[in-house]
């Protein structure tokens, strides 16, 4: 299973952009790369799911290089409530797959005033 | 979108004794259902991996004899923590895959507190 590797934090104010990067070199050919958003005492929420270049949602957005050694999940003009624990995971989760999703360490986004 | 019940949301019990934890997929069937537990300001921890009709797979270093996993449905996967003991106090966490949808979705969890 392909390991990740995030900022264990990162600070923001609201309204700005926020891009979160995530390296994950050991990507195999069958995975997709899928981001998770976690507030405190509630499960993980789907966020966005990609597998080469870019897509686009109505709440994020992920950037996916050639490559596809790293990704870049970007919210757009966050508020006070995209305060959260983000995940980035890869996995062969696409199609009929059930494979098992390990976690990393998650970044924490900190949304200030 | 998929949903996944988790039930109880927080549970109190005694050393010693037995807890049950519900996963649910309310609107599909799910063959597969994984155990995650988690830790305060900590990551997921992926506990085992609960399979329709047969026995489940557990991680290394988790104990099955102590994490009892039944999978007895297409709908239903429980977790037992069977003689609980304060170590055991964490925040249980189910998901399943709808493979109408991307992802996986993930229940509400559930606290234990062990005293």
């Amino acid at each position: 299973l392909a390991k990740t590797t995030q900022p264990i934090s990162m600070d923001s104010y609201e309204g700005q952009e926020v891009n979160i990067t995530c390296s994950h070199n050991n990507i195999a050919t069958n995975d997709y790369i899928t981001w998770y958003q976690q507030f405190p005492s509630q499960g993980p929420r789907f966020i966005i799911q990609g597998y080469k270049t870019k897509v686009t949602n109505e709440v994020a957005s992920l950037f996916i290089p050639a490559d596809r050694k790293s990704s870049t999940l970007s919210l757009p003009r966050v508020s006070l409530s995209d305060t959260a624990v983000y995940y980035c995971l890869v996995g062969d989760t696409y199609g009929g797959a059930t494979n098992k999703l390990i976690f990393g360490t998650g970044t924490l986004l900190a949304v200030q005033p | 979108g998929a949903v996944v019940s988790q039930h109880p949301s927080r549970v109190i019990c005694k050393s010693g004794t037995s807890v049950k934890i519900e996963c649910r997929s309310l609107d599909f069937q799910a063959t597969t259902m994984f155990w995650y537990r988690q830790f305060p300001k900590k990551s997921l921890m992926l506990m085992a991996t609960s399979n329709e009709g047969s026995k489940a797979t557990y991680e290394q270093g988790v104990e099955k004899d102590k994490f009892l996993i039944n999978h007895a449905s297409l709908t239903l996967s429980t977790l037992t923590v069977t003689s609980a003991h304060p170590e055991d106090s964490s925040f249980y966490i189910c998901s399943a895959r709808d493979l109408r949808e991307n992802g996986y979705t993930f229940g509400s969890g559930t606290r234990l507190t062990v005293v």
